[in-house]
This record gives structure tokens, C-alpha cells and sequence, in this order.
């Protein structure tokens, strides 16, 4: 158990609508990563915030946004969903500190859009 | 910019054999963090070794050990005694070490079949 919780685990939904991912970090960490796995995309960074702040933004859509709350857990919001948007979405977290030995992965929410 | 290349996309061992991943980067950061990740068929992402760009040692974590030639840019891991349970995909990552380049950014990774 890496100690990040990711909920849900299966999401099935329709082209157009809307879904929330949430991710609680690992007691301690301050910095929460979104990352999008795909068959023809691989793994993809898409956002960074650490302590509640936008950090770093990779390959996210506008139609995808992301917070990090005050308790430091996160959440992955993405809207008007195409079938393309069917992926894996992993949180990770880590300390926030410079030279970090680690970065620990939820276990993934798998996202279909139908 | 930061870049992965795994150049196997598939390989077979015969269980106990030890078995390299090999894993190539390129990067402009002076300093970074190259880490290895196993992901079995149930999706997970499961944290095996890492290994700083300043460390003079290999790193080793048990059965996994890290093949680290900063000359030639490589990263390869190294499996011991392989066992069927190590059956999985494998991704080689780095990582930048300074404030908003922390993210992780992987190669395509490496599908490991173990044949008992």
C-alpha cells in the first residue's frame, strides 16, 4: 500500500458529461501529481500543486482543471468528456522537497467514456 | 527538456534467470532523479528503486538493482533471480530535482514475461 488514495477506482460514463477524481495524498506530502495513461499517449503529466498551489502544468486540457483543498487532498475535474479522454489517471505525491528520493502512486482511477 | 527511451517493448525470461531493462535518458538538468517503476496487470504503479545523478553508487533494493553510466546516459535495471510474479510492465522515469520541474516524465516502458 503506497499510501495515496485515489476514489473512484472504475468510472463509466457518458460522451459530454462531467466527472470528479480525488486523490488523498500521503500523510505528510505536500505535493500531488495528476498523470493520464493511455494506450496511444503513454504516461502523461498533466499538473502539479503543492500545499494548495498550482506548481507545474504538463499536457492537461482546458477542459480538464484540477485544486488542491486545504486538508492537501486533490481533485481532477474533467468536463465534456470525449471517447478519446477514456484513460487511467493516476494521483502521486510526494513531500514537496528539493532532491526527493520517492514519488508514490495511487492505485489509478480508470476512467471509460462510452 | 527531459526524455526516456526503453527500446524494448517486450522480453522473455526463464524464471531465476536475471534479467536488464535497459533504459536510456537525455536531459539538460545538472542534476536529476531517475527512478524505475513496476506496473503489474492490475494497473498499479508500484515504486522499485531510484537513483540520484550525484550518487557515486549504484543503487540496489533487494532483487533490483540499478546500472547507473551517467557517460552514456543509461539507467538499467537489473532483476535477480527472476520469479513469476515479476511478470509486469516496467517503466524507466526521471525527474528534475529543482523547484517546478519535479514531474515525472517516463519512457514507454518494457513488458517482462517470466516463463517458469
Amino acid at each position: 500500500d503506497s499510501g495515496v488514495t485515489q476514489t473512484p477506482k472504475h468510472l463509466i460514463t457518458a460522451t459530454g458529461q462531467r466527472v470528479t477524481l480525488r486523490c488523498s495524498p500521503r500523510s505528510g506530502d505536500l505535493s500531488v501529481y495528476w498523470y493520464q495513461q493511455s494506450l496511444d499517449q503513454g504516461l502523461q503529466f498533466l499538473i502539479q500543486y503543492y500545499n494548495g498551489e498550482e506548481r507545474a502544468k504538463g499536457n492537461i486540457l482546458e477542459r480538464f482543471s484540477a485544486q488542491q483543498f486545504p486538508d492537501l487532498h486533490s481533485e481532477l475535474n474533467l468536463s465534456s468528456l470525449e471517447l478519446g479522454d477514456s484513460a487511467l489517471y493516476f494521483c502521486a505525491s510526494s513531500e514537496g522537497g528539493q532532491g526527493e528520493t520517492e514519488a508514490f502512486f495511487g492505485q489509478g482511477t480508470r476512467l471509460t467514456v462510452v | 527538456a527531459q526524455k526516456i527511451t526503453q527500446t524494448q517493448p517486450g522480453m522473455f525470461v526463464q524464471e531465476k534467470e536475471a534479467v536488464t531493462l535497459d533504459c536510456t535518458y537525455d536531459t539538460s538538468d545538472p542534476s536529476y532523479g531517475l527512478f524505475w517503476y513496476k506496473q503489474p496487470s492490475s494497473g498499479e504503479m508500484i515504486f522499485l528503486i531510484y537513483q540520484g545523478s550525484y550518487d557515486q553508487q549504484n543503487a540496489t533494493e533487494g532483487r533490483y538493482s540499478l546500472n547507473f553510466q551517467k557517460a552514456r546516459k543509461s539507467a538499467n535495471l537489473v532483476i535477480s533471480a527472476s520469479q513469476l510474479g515479476d511478470s509486469a510492465m516496467y517503466f524507466c522515469a526521471m525527474r528534475g530535482l529543482f523547484f517546478g520541474n519535479e514531474k515525472l516524465t517516463f519512457g514507454t516502458g518494457t513488458r517482462l514475461t517470466i516463463i517458469p
